[in-house]
Parts: structure tokens; sequence; C-alpha cells
């Protein structure tokens, strides 16, 4: 069982340029979320979907868009890559969304320099 | 506000115990989590929290004080593989986490 993947592990990226970050999980997990972790700051959440066909904005959307056509895929599109998006991306997955105990699983990450 | 503090980096010696601290401020709660991330890999994870005291579980424990909004990792029996970043991370009301930026431990034998 490979819980979550993603790709590419690691990217280089004009500004300006469009790039999608793939992430899959074979847990059947229903809920996912997408997170940037930047050095001195915590990890933030950008978007998540608590079920397939369904998604939400985090704290930090602006820029990125999501799907959820199924239960397991969530890509993260950057429509148009800023250097401020230059970040180590997870994606992770928990069983359900909206109850107190939710352990999230994470993918190993992406690494993203936009130039 | 939502708020949640821990300390940037922590030294301690190998066979030692180290607690690591984190306070929040919230205006919902639903439970206190910790994650371990070792440098270049995802955070995997510890503990859950959500009721007042001391959880163990082997040579990790993690304590909650919900009216003092205050969590503490205690790591006993310190071993060079426990050098990472030990992430504090609280659940609000929309069941979502709000992460602190971390506490790099150093191991040092």
């Amino acid at each position: 069982i490979a819980g979550i993947t993603q790709a590419p592990t690691s990217q280089i990226l004009a500004a300006g340029r469009r790039m999608t970050l793939r992430c899959t999980q074979d847990m059947r997990h229903n809920a996912m979320y997408w997170y940037r972790q930047d050095l001195g700051l915590g990890l933030r959440l950008i978007h998540y979907s608590n079920t397939a066909g369904t998604t939400g904005k985090g704290e930090v959307p602006d820029g990125y868009s999501v799907s959820r056509a199924n239960t397991d895929d969530f890509p993260l599109t950057l429509a148009s890559a800023v250097p401020s998006q230059t970040s180590v991306y997870f994606c992770a997955s928990s069983e359900v969304a909206g109850e107190p105990y939710n352990e999230q699983f994470f993918g190993p990450g992406t690494r993203l320099t936009v130039l | 506000g939502q708020n949640i503090d821990q300390p940037t980096e922590m030294t301690a010696t190998e066979g030692a115990i180290v607690q690591i601290n984190c306070t929040y401020q919230t205006s919902g709660f639903n439970g206190l989590f910790w994650y371990q991330q070792h440098a270049g890999e995802a955070p995997t994870f510890l503990s859950y929290n959500v009721l007042d005291g001391l959880e163990e579980k082997g040579r990790f424990s993690s304590f909650l004080s919900r009216s003092k909004g205050y969590s503490y990792l205690l790591l006993k029996e310190l071993q060079m593989k426990d050098s990472a970043s030990y992430l504090c991370a609280h659940m609000d009301s929309n069941y979502q986490l709000i992460w602190g930026a971390g506490t790099k431990l150093i191991i040092k034998p």
C-alpha cells in the first residue's frame, strides 16, 4: 500500500508558467488537504476537500486552484506561478472530515522553486 | 484570532529527557496534535489530546491543559533518531488544523 503519492518530487518553474502538482491516495480517505511549508512558518492550508466533488478554501488560497473529481486524486494547480509560491507542498488525507480526532496522513512533498 | 507558539530550536543529550512546550490561543478547540518531521520528509502523527491530562505512548508523552492553552511533548530516553522537528497543531472549530512553526530538536551524543 503506497498511502499518498505526490508528483513531481521537485520542480523548477519559470514565473508565469502554469503548473499542476499531483496527489493520489489509495486509502479511500474522504478528506484531502494541500499545505505549503515555508521556513519559519507552520504548515499553512491552501485548499481542502471534505469529500469527492467538494472543495474549500484554506488560509492561503490565492493563486491556487484544486479539483476533486474522485476519491483518490486531488491535484493542485498554479495558474501563473510567482516567486512567492516557492515552497514545499504537502498533500495530506484523513479518513473523514468534521470530527475531532482526525489524524492526517501526509505525502512525501513536492519542492517547488519559481524563478 | 488564532495563534500557536513553540520554541524554534532545542538541544538535548542522548539518553536524557526533553520537554517541548506549545501554547495556543483559539476561539474554538477540538484537540491538540503533535507530529514529528525528519528533515526532508513528511510529518507523521505522534499524539492527540482533547481532554486535560497526560497521554503516554512508549517513550513519548503529551500533556494538555485547555484552561491554560498549553501542551507539551515529553520525550524520554532520547535516541539520535529523535533528532527532528516537532510540530504542534490545534484543531479549530471548523475541524481544521492550525500549525505551529515547529521545534527543531537536536540530539547530541
